[in-house]
């Protein structure tokens, strides 16, 4: 148990459908972060929510849309998709303003786009 | 953030000490060392993190050299269930922990 969880764990679509991935913490922080994991990449970070404000967007298509109601909840907002969308999605959470808190990851959700 | 490197794959018996390297010639004097590991299927996991000093918890013991170019991973008593890939991040304290992967090291442990 990490404190962090993810649902679905698992989730195949269509490149037309809408989807949703749902993140959340139950350590108390107030940064939220949705990172990718590609077959044989490193993750690449992708977003940054900080106290509820997006504080960073890498260049992320915007088929990809983060949204982040309160400081314990995070989604991801998914619609026509590419089949090189398939991965791991990871969601993190970590305390802003407190040197040296460490990320606390989820266990992710596999994505496959057909 | 200063580049780190890592050996791409080491093994280890059980029972044994499980060293991992990490290069990071480049480190600035403000950078701090992470380590997290990555079971298969899992989340990234948090181990240990130093600034100069050795440090040490219940997963495992951090050894950086004196002039911070490098540093050391050390589980003390590898099991089978610290296969894993290892992750050494250097990263700027910042008001939000942002982390930036490399490949890792991919440490098995044989029985």
């Amino acid at each position: 148990e990490t404190g962090v969880t993810q649902t679905p764990r698992h989730l195949v679509m269509g490149m037309t459908n809408k989807k949703s991935l749902k993140c959340e913490q139950h350590l108390g922080h107030n940064a939220m972060y949705w990172y990718k994991q590609s077959a044989k990449k490193p993750l690449e970070l992708m977003f940054v929510y900080s106290l509820e404000e997006r504080v960073e967007n890498n260049s992320v298509p915007s088929r990809f849309s983060p949204e982040c109601p309160n400081s314990s909840h995070l989604f991801l907002h998914l619609h026509t998709l590419q089949p090189e969308d398939s991965a791991l999605y990871l969601c993190a959470s970590s305390q802003e303003w407190e040197m040296n808190s460490p990320l606390h990851f989820g266990n992710g959700t596999r994505l496959t786009v057909t | 953030d200063a580049k780190t490197t890592q050996p791409p794959s080491m093994d280890c018996a059980e029972g044994r000490a499980a060293n991992l390297p990490c290069n990071h010639s480049t480190i600035s004097g403000n950078e701090y060392v992470y380590w997290y590991r990555q079971i298969h299927s899992q989340g990234p996991q948090y181990i240990i993190h130093g600034l100069k000093n050795n440090e040490t918890n219940e997963m495992a013991s951090l050894i950086i050299t004196e002039d911070r170019k490098s540093s050391t991973l050390i589980l003390p008593h590898a099991t089978l269930r610290d296969t894993a890939v290892y992750y050494c991040i250097v990263r700027v304290e910042t008001s939000y922990g942002k982390l930036t992967f490399g490949q890792g090291t991919i440490l098995t442990v044989h029985p």
